[in-house]
């Protein structure tokens, strides 16, 4: 079974609307953290937001939360207000309980439209 | 801060040289790097888990032979492409990790290195 699943191959937003991108993961393990990183053309991954499996309210940071619900086993990142410079690869990762490696998700592609 | 670097960030190779690659982090020590192979619109596939002072950790399926890492310091770690074939041609892209003060571990990655094998 997938661990990290993001079904959105690509997505498309108008500039300075907000966007969702859907990641669902399958742990057993009550200890787990999900990341989301951006990988614009030049390749680079950009570390984004981090959500832990304990933590109680859902990650902030700046134009990025983490729409975390447990229950589902869910982790969408939203992004407001989008920029033309928001377009890029998405991936979502997950690493599970005392192991330092990350299980990444096939990615979505975001393009902004002007 | 959380910077990493990676050398060379593009190589052409003949088939059946070797090659190797640098990642090192700037501003941080970090005692545990990670070297990902990265095919064209594919996601990251981890190859090996790189701890400073002991021999990496590899994937199933990856080679340990045919991928040599060495991390001899806390900042740098060296992936070698030993006799490469033109299906080794792909993206190599390493992390870094650091831990912040919630004792959250989080991987901060390097540009990436293009490798092409002729």
């Amino acid at each position: 079974a997938q661990k990290i699943t993001q079904t959105q191959p690509g997505m498309f937003v108008q500039e300075k609307e907000a966007v969702t991108l859907d990641c669902t993961y399958d742990t057993s393990d009550p200890s787990y953290g999900l990341f989301w990183y951006k990988q614009p053309s030049s390749g680079e991954m950009i570390f984004l937001i981090y959500q832990g499996s304990y933590d109680q309210q859902n990650a902030t940071e700046g134009r990025y939360s983490l729409n975390f619900q447990k229950a589902r086993k869910s982790a969408n990142l939203v992004i407001s207000a989008s920029q033309l410079g928001d377009s890029a690869m998405y991936f979502c990762a997950m690493r599970e309980g005392g192991y330092n490696k990350l299980i990444f998700g096939a990615g979505t592609r975001l393009a902004v439209h002007p | 801060g959380a910077v990493v670097s990676q050398h060379p960030s593009w190589v052409i190779c003949k088939s059946g040289t070797s090659v190797k690659i640098e990642c090192r982090s700037l501003d941080f020590q970090a005692t545990t790097m990670f070297w990902y192979r990265q095919f064209p619109k594919q996601s990251l596939m981890l190859m090996a888990t790189s701890n400073e002072g002991s021999k990496a950790t590899y994937e199933q399926g990856v080679e340990k032979d045919k991928f040599l890492i060495n991390h001899a310091s806390l900042t740098l770690s060296t992936l070698t492409v030993t006799s490469a074939h033109p299906e080794d041609s792909s993206f190599y892209i390493c992390s870094a990790s650091i831990r912040g003060r919630d004792s959250t571990d989080t991987q901060y990655f390097g540009p990436g290195t293009r490798l092409t094998v002729l």
